[in-house]
């Protein structure tokens, strides 16, 4: 089934160490996102990537870094975590629907605690 | 800066009852779109409904429709014959045609519980 993959699923990670979150989609979509949820604030941008080879900042990127070497993947790496990175880490993808509409499809979430 | 407010953090809705969620935004744009998505236990997060600011008609899909009042900036999601399986975190969200760097704007969600 066409659509995104994330791994892991769940990680507990301990402060300062590194981490990489992979996110791989399969339907040949230009634009990628890293959001991150977090209880009461909703789904915020962290980075996202209009193009294979290009890479923005969004709302809230500090403590993060992200690559975009082709059109599939996306990876977010966190180079020294810290506890308030715990949170529900979600990719996603914008590409149009049959009905030609834009819409955003999402993988389905990796949890991150840093202990 | 678009913006998105969901002023309900949680509601309740008898099962086979018709519930109604809000969403307001704040934008400059005239041309956007508003979405739904629902976030079951799963975390899944899955697309309800969409609306074209330029449609007047409102949309449906089956049991969910919406009331978009573009005048008065606001987007709810009308439940009906509310189920058991509808029991989720509803996010509103808006987004514009060239969002480049701001694909979806959320809001906070609305926690919905459906009671038997």
């Amino acid at each position: 089934t066409a659509g995104i993959t994330q791994a892991p699923t769940s990680q507990i990670l301990a402060a300062g160490r590194s981490m990489t979150l992979r996110c791989t989609q399969d339907m040949r979509h230009n634009a990628m996102y890293w959001y991150r949820q977090d209880l009461g604030l909703g789904l915020r941008l962290i980075h996202y990537s209009n193009t294979a080879g290009t890479t923005g900042k969004g709302e809230v990127p500090d403590g993060y870094s992200v690559s975009r070497a082709n059109t599939d993947d996306f990876p977010l790496t966190l180079a020294s975590a810290v506890p308030s990175q715990t949170s529900v880490y979600f990719c996603a993808s914008k590409g149009k629907r049959q009905d030609g509409a834009n819409v955003l499809t999402f993988g389905a979430g990796s949890r991150l605690t840093v202990l | 800066a678009q913006t998105v407010t969901q002023s309900q953090p949680e509601m309740s809705v008898q099962e086979a009852e018709t519930v109604t969620l809000s969403c307001t935004y704040d934008t400059s744009e005239n041309n956007y779109y508003l979405f739904w998505y629902k976030q079951p236990p799963s975390r899944q997060m899955i697309l309800v409904i969409r609306q074209e600011a330029y449609k007047q008609q409102n949309a449906t899909e089956n049991r969910f429709s919406v009331n978009f009042q573009k005048a008065a900036k606001s987007f709810s999601l009308k439940i009906s014959d509310s189920q058991l399986g509808d029991t989720a975190m509803y996010f509103c969200a808006f987004m514009t045609p060239n969002s480049g760097n701001t694909p979806l704007v959320f809001g906070k969600g609305t926690r919905l519980s459906v009671i038997a």
